[in-house]
């Protein structure tokens, strides 16, 4: 059964370092998201794409977060100065179409020291 | 903006027994989704059920069933014969329906319910 698969699986690094996170969608799905998760909190929303642009944000996605599509399977979240608040575990998702349901990935969990 | 609550940090069940998480939401919106979302330890976030607001059926996958009153707002997840397995962060969260012309893309989800299971 296709899932959505993210790399690393942890990662951790010093404030003020950029870091990278992958994910591997389904391969025939449009959509895709990122959501964070601090621990102890509730799942919260920070972006979705499609057609190789932001169809949405939300107010935690500032301009420290950058999301690219680099080539036919890859999608990724960039943060580019971390915040020891960046602190997250960070899941991907995709849809195959807007409506439809996402699937969740694995999650990446990021330490910032 | 749509919120999601889940009044019950955690619950506690014995196996094979029937337990009810509860969620109630806020929204303007008539056309919507709601969701309940499985966290094992794992942490990965498995879709359990989910119910589109304009079906007055409500839901039901195997073990899995929901109460869903839409005058209420109300949408509790039943898991009948609880098993082992079942042990997990539950979350229930809510997407509008896009086709509807309703705004997120993005899932809205609640705080959670931590379920165990009790031997």
């Amino acid at each position: 059964e296709p899932e959505v698969t993210q790399t690393p699986s942890h990662q951790v690094t010093q404030m003020g370092q950029e870091v990278i996170l992958r994910c591997v969608p389904i391969s025939n799905h449009l959509y895709f998201y990122w959501y964070r998760q601090i621990l102890g909190q509730k799942v919260e929303f920070l972006v979705s794409f499609y057609n190789n642009e932001i169809s949405e944000k939300s107010e935690i996605f500032d301009d420290q977060f950058s999301v690219e599509r680099p080539d036919g399977s890859n999608f990724t979240l960039k943060i580019r100065s971390t915040k020891l608040e960046d602190s997250a575990m960070y899941f991907c998702a995709s849809s195959r179409r807007r409506n439809n349901e996402q699937f969740f990935g694995p999650g990446t969990r990021l330490t910032v020291l | 903006a749509q919120t999601v609550t889940q009044s019950q940090p955690e619950m506690s069940v014995q196996e094979a027994e029937t337990v009810t998480l509860s969620c109630t939401y806020d929204t303007s919106e008539s056309d919507y989704y709601l969701f309940w979302y499985k966290q094992p330890p794992s942490r990965q976030m498995i879709l359990v059920i989910r119910q589109e607001a304009y079906k007055q059926q409500n839901a039901t996958e195997n073990r899995f069933s929901v109460n869903f009153q839409k005058a209420a707002k109300s949408f509790s997840l039943k898991i009948s014969d609880s098993q082992l397995g079942d042990a997990a962060m539950y979350f229930c969260a809510y997407r509008s329906n896009l086709l509807s012309g309703g705004g997120a893309d993005g899932l809205t989800f609640g705080k959670g319910t931590h379920l165990i299971i009790q031997p």
